[in-house]
C-alpha cells in the first residue's frame, strides 16, 4: 500500500486537459512543498515534470502544471498529446523520508 | 549539471551476496540527501531508504529496514546499495537519486537473481 494515493487510471482525448490527483496526509504533501511528478514510458526510466510542487524543469513543456491544495497535490496536462500517455508517480518528503504515490495510467483515446 | 552514474546489470543466485553502486557529480555529494528506489517488474516505485553523506546518516523505509544496507564513500563521491542473501523477489529495477532541488535520478541498474 503505496503511502500517497492516486487513481489507478485516467484518460483524455487529444487536446483535452486532464488533471491527476495524489493525496496525501499532514505528515506529508499536507505540510511540505516538496511534491515531484515523474513520467515513465514503457522500458524507459522515470522523467522528472515537476518539482517543489509546481515548478517545472527546463525542457519539460508548460503544458504540464502541478499545484497543491491542502493535502493533495495535482498534476495538469493541457493540451493533451498522443506521446503524454505513460504512467504518472507523485511523489512526496514525508518528514523522515520520501513516498511515492501507487501511479496513475494515462490513456490518451 | 548532476550526474548520478550506476554500476551495470547483475545476475546473481538466491543466497548470493550483492552491492551496486552510484557515483555523483555536478553537485554538493556530501551535503544532499540521496537514495535508492526500487522498481520490481510491472509494478510502481519505491522508496527505500536515503543517506546523508557527510555523516553517513540513514534512514530506511519500513518495508526496506533490515533487509539492505544503504552506505556511502564521500571520498569517491559513491553511495552503495548491499544485500547480504538476494532472493527472487529483489529481482527489480534500482535507482538512485537525488530527492531534493530539481530531482536528479541514476540511469538505473538491473537486478536479476534466478536459480
Amino acid at each position: 500500500q503505496s503511502a500517497l494515493t492516486q487513481p489507478a487510471s485516467v484518460s483524455g482525448s487529444p487536446g483535452q486537459s486532464i488533471t491527476i490527483s495524489c493525496t496525501g496526509t499532514s505528515n506529508d504533501v499536507g505540510t511540505y512543498n516538496l511534491v515531484s511528478w515523474y513520467q515513465q514510458h514503457p522500458g524507459k526510466a522515470p522523467k522528472l515534470m515537476i518539482f517543489d510542487v509546481s515548478k517545472r524543469p527546463s525542457g519539460v513543456s508548460n503544458r504540464f502544471s502541478g499545484s497543491k491544495s491542502g493535502n493533495t497535490a495535482s498534476l495538469t496536462i493541457s493540451g493533451l498529446q498522443a506521446e503524454d500517455e505513460a504512467h504518472y508517480y507523485c511523489c512526496s518528503y514525508a518528514g523522515s523520508n520520501w513516498a511515492f504515490g501507487g501511479g496513475t495510467k494515462l490513456t490518451v483515446l | 549539471e548532476v550526474q548520478l552514474v550506476q554500476s551495470g546489470a547483475e545476475v546473481k543466485k538466491p543466497g548470493e551476496s550483492l552491492k551496486i553502486s552510484c557515483k555523483g557529480s555536478g553537485y554538493s555529494f556530501t551535503t544532499n540527501w540521496i537514495g535508492w528506489v526500487r522498481q520490481m517488474p510491472g509494478k510502481g516505485l519505491e522508496w527505500m531508504g536515503i543517506i546523508f553523506p557527510s555523516d553517513s546518516e540513514t534512514r530506511y523505509s519500513p518495508s526496506f529496514q533490515g533487509q539492505v544496507t544503504i552506505s556511502a564513500d564521500k571520498s569517491i563521491s559513491t553511495v552503495y546499495l548491499q544485500w547480504s542473501s538476494l532472493q527472487a523477489s529483489d529481482t527489480a529495477m534500482y535507482y538512485c537519486a537525488v530527492p531534493t532541488g530539481a530531482p536528479s535520478w541514476g540511469q538505473g541498474t538491473l537486478v536479476t537473481v534466478s536459480s
